[in-house]
């Protein structure tokens, strides 16, 4: 079926460190959103990317989307410990209308 | 103001029984979904309403029945609840399907035991 996967599951680093988290589609998205859960709390919208080849950033979060609108990453430069959380990609199917989620990366940081 | 309101917050209840959590969004959006997370984080789709007219009913075992009396509400009741059912609920909106950004309610963790 139509799915969006997510890589790594688990990222583990040193505060300062960078961070990067991949997201495949077997299909052509029509965008493609991220965002991130903290611990205990509810996803909370970050960006979306629509363009192919589109790149956004916020701050340290450096967002993009594939040339074919199949894939995505969001990378952290210089970790902080409010970034702990679950990043999940989500990837919207036009025809399905459905907005579909990645299993998310779920990221901790050695102060 | 909350934007996405769910009730209640937590729910703990014997197998087989009935219960229903609840949805409203003061946002004005047209589009309210319900989504549920299992233990191992997936977030899945489970229904979804476009100014109170189902649009995605993905495959759920048909204990489980949305209604929406309004745009801004979205209920969820679940019948014969069985073990497997626990699981954190998100209720959330957008403007349109796939619209930018979908707000998410705080979530409702249920057990069943």
């Amino acid at each position: 079926g139509q799915q969006v996967m997510q890589i790594p599951q688990y990222q583990h680093v040193q505060e300062g460190e960078d961070f990067t988290t991949y997201c495949n589609s077997s299909t052509t998205l029509s965008n493609i959103q991220w965002y991130k859960q903290r611990p205990g709390g509810h996803p909370v919208f970050l960006i979306q990317l629509v363009k192919s080849g589109e790149v956004k950033k916020q701050k340290r979060l450096t967002f993009q989307f594939g040339e074919a609108k199949k894939n995505s990453s969001l990378h952290i430069t210089a970790t902080q410990t409010t970034d702990v959380g679950t990043y999940f990609c989500a990837g919207y199917l036009q025809g399905a209308q459905k907005l579909v989620f990645g299993q998310g990366t779920r990221l901790t940081i050695n102060p | 103001d909350t934007a996405v309101s769910q009730t209640p917050k937590y729910l703990v209840t014997q197998m087989g029984n009935d219960k229903s959590i609840k949805c409203e969004q003061n946002l004005g959006h047209d589009t309210m979904y319900w989504y549920k997370q299992d233990s191992k984080k997936f977030l899945k789709i489970m229904f979804s309403y476009n100014n109170k007219e189902l649009i995605i009913n993905e495959t759920v075992p048909n204990r489980f029945s949305p209604k929406s009396p309004d745009k801004a509400h979205l209920n969820l009741h679940i019948n014969s609840l069985e073990l497997g059912d626990s699981a954190v609920y998100f209720c959330a909106s957008s403007h349109l399907p796939g619209a930018k950004g979908y707000t998410f309610g705080s979530g409702t963790r249920l057990t069943v035991v």
